[in-house]
């Protein structure tokens, strides 16, 4: 099966500093989207990719989908309060969107 | 629109009980998923659809079925209820583009418990 690793699992930070997360496979993907879930709410789309190469930004948020077509990474700059959640990687090729097993973001008062 | 709706929001069942969770986009999606989520384990897929009258099986399948037998709903099925299958389940919809599916619209989730 596909293999998909992001990293890292959990990260407790200060509020104001950036935040770095990536996802890496053994396959090669069509698309690259990120999603972010809040406690009791379902997964909701922060940005997607789909070039490799492609650099793209959301406000304090910007992503890369890989040359190689089998990474991407996530950064958060000056991170505040609500950022506080789960992010995911979900990459596709074919029909399916896989998940990776999340980032947990915690941020330190 | 309402979106991605999940019904019911909570049950409970015992083991060997059946049930059906209903979702429904209004969306005009073509592709419908059915994950379940685990602590520490992310989203895994269970069974997806590409369209009405089709349904395809995800990464963990057994124990379930689904239908879709009209575009805007998809239903998953749990024929016998084990403990294995308490989670969170999530609906998901998607429009295609380039040849495959786009972004997801998640529904707000079910919690099942099975004693």
């Amino acid at each position: 099966g596909q293999q998909l690793n992001q990293s890292p699992q959990s990260m407790f930070i200060q509020e104001g500093e950036d935040v770095s997360m990536n996802c890496t496979s053994s396959s090669i993907f069509n698309t690259w989207l990120w999603y972010k879930q809040d406690p009791g709410e379902g997964p909701v789309l922060l940005i997607a990719l789909y070039k490799a190469g492609e650099l793209t930004s959301n406000g304090r948020l910007t992503a890369q989908f890989g040359i190689t077509r089998k990474d991407s990474f996530l950064n958060i700059s000056a991170s505040i309060p609500s950022d506080v959640g789960i992010y995911f990687c979900a990459p596709s090729s074919g029909d399916k969107i896989i998940f990776g097993k999340g980032t947990r973001l915690h941020i330190l008062p | 629109n309402a979106g991605v709706t999940q019904t019911p929001k909570f049950r409970v069942l015992k083991t060997g009980q059946s049930m059906t969770l209903l979702c429904a986009q209004d969306m005009n999606h073509e592709y419908m998923y059915w994950y379940r989520q685990d602590p520490g384990m992310g989203l895994r897929l269970i069974h997806y659809s590409v369209g009405e009258g089709t349904t395809a099986k995800g990464e963990v399948p057994d124990g379930y079925n689904v239908s879709r037998l009209k575009k805007q709903n998809f239903l998953l099925g749990l024929e016998s209820a084990a403990p294995s299958q308490t989670s969170v389940y999530f609906c998901a919809s998607s429009y295609s583009t380039r040849g495959g599916p786009d972004t997801q619209y998640f529904g707000p989730g079910t919690r099942l418990t099975v004693l």
